[in-house]
């Protein structure tokens, strides 16, 4: 089946820095991928709509300066999450979709100290 | 602006019962999918249903939707301490963006 693999699995870095999550979707092409954030213990809130040679569509509330999102290619889309801060540690995930189904990446968990 | 009730929330059931999760929302759409989340992990795919009657079946789960009351139901027969995890329901709209129920917490005890 469809695999969306998503690096690294855990960050944790100081707060100012930047950090990049990559979202590769390993056995088909994705013109289209999916950002989202989770909190704990919350749902999955969408933060963006990553599209491939386009710019990203960011949901209502999401800060396009600090979450920078880019498509390169059919198979990749990275998130950085810039001059990070504590308030920004979460769980970020990439979803893509096969047809019918969308498949998740594994998951990004962002600690900033 | 497309909300998606879920519930209950939480759920602690006895092995060997029978239980429904409830999934409502308020727009028109095509496609609700069903998934399960583990501590710490991503989401795992249990089914998509995609018209007006549909009912799925995996092992001790069932999933169903009726679009005309905008209503999907996750049954779960005779559960066993496997099926502990969190279950959200997702409505695709337009866009294909998917809208999160805000999760059932299901704990299984023997």
């Amino acid at each position: 089946g469809a695999v969306v693999s998503q690096h690294p699995s855990r960050v944790i870095c100081k707060s100012g820095t930047s950090v990049k999550i990559e979202c590769r979707s390993l056995d088909f092409q994705a013109t289209t991928m999916f950002w989202y954030r989770q909190f704990p213990k919350q749902s999955l809130m969408l933060m963006a709509t990553s599209n491939e040679g386009s710019k990203a569509t960011y949901e209502q509330g999401v800060e396009k300066d600090k979450f920078l999102i880019n498509h390169a290619s059919l198979t990749l889309s990275t998130l950085t999450v810039t001059s990070a801060h504590p308030e920004d540690s979460s769980f970020y995930i990439c979803s893509a979709r096969e047809g019918e189904k969308l498949f998740f990446g594994s998951g990004t968990q962002l600690s900033v100290l | 602006e497309l909300k998606v009730e879920q519930n209950p929330l939480f759920l602690s059931m006895q092995e060997g019962k029978n239980y429904t999760i409830y999934c409502n929302y308020s727009t028109t759409s095509d496609r609700l999918y069903w998934y399960r989340q583990d501590p710490g992990k991503s989401l795992e795919s249990l089914f998509v249903l995609l018209s007006n009657g549909a009912v799925k079946q995996e092992g001790r789960l069932m999933a169903s939707l009726d679009t005309k009351a905008r209503l999907s139901t996750l049954h779960i027969t005779a559960a066993v301490h496997d099926l502990s995890a969190t279950y959200f329901c997702a409505v695709d709209m337009a866009g294909n963006k998917l809208v999160f129920g805000a999760g059932t917490i299901l704990r299984v005890k023997s």
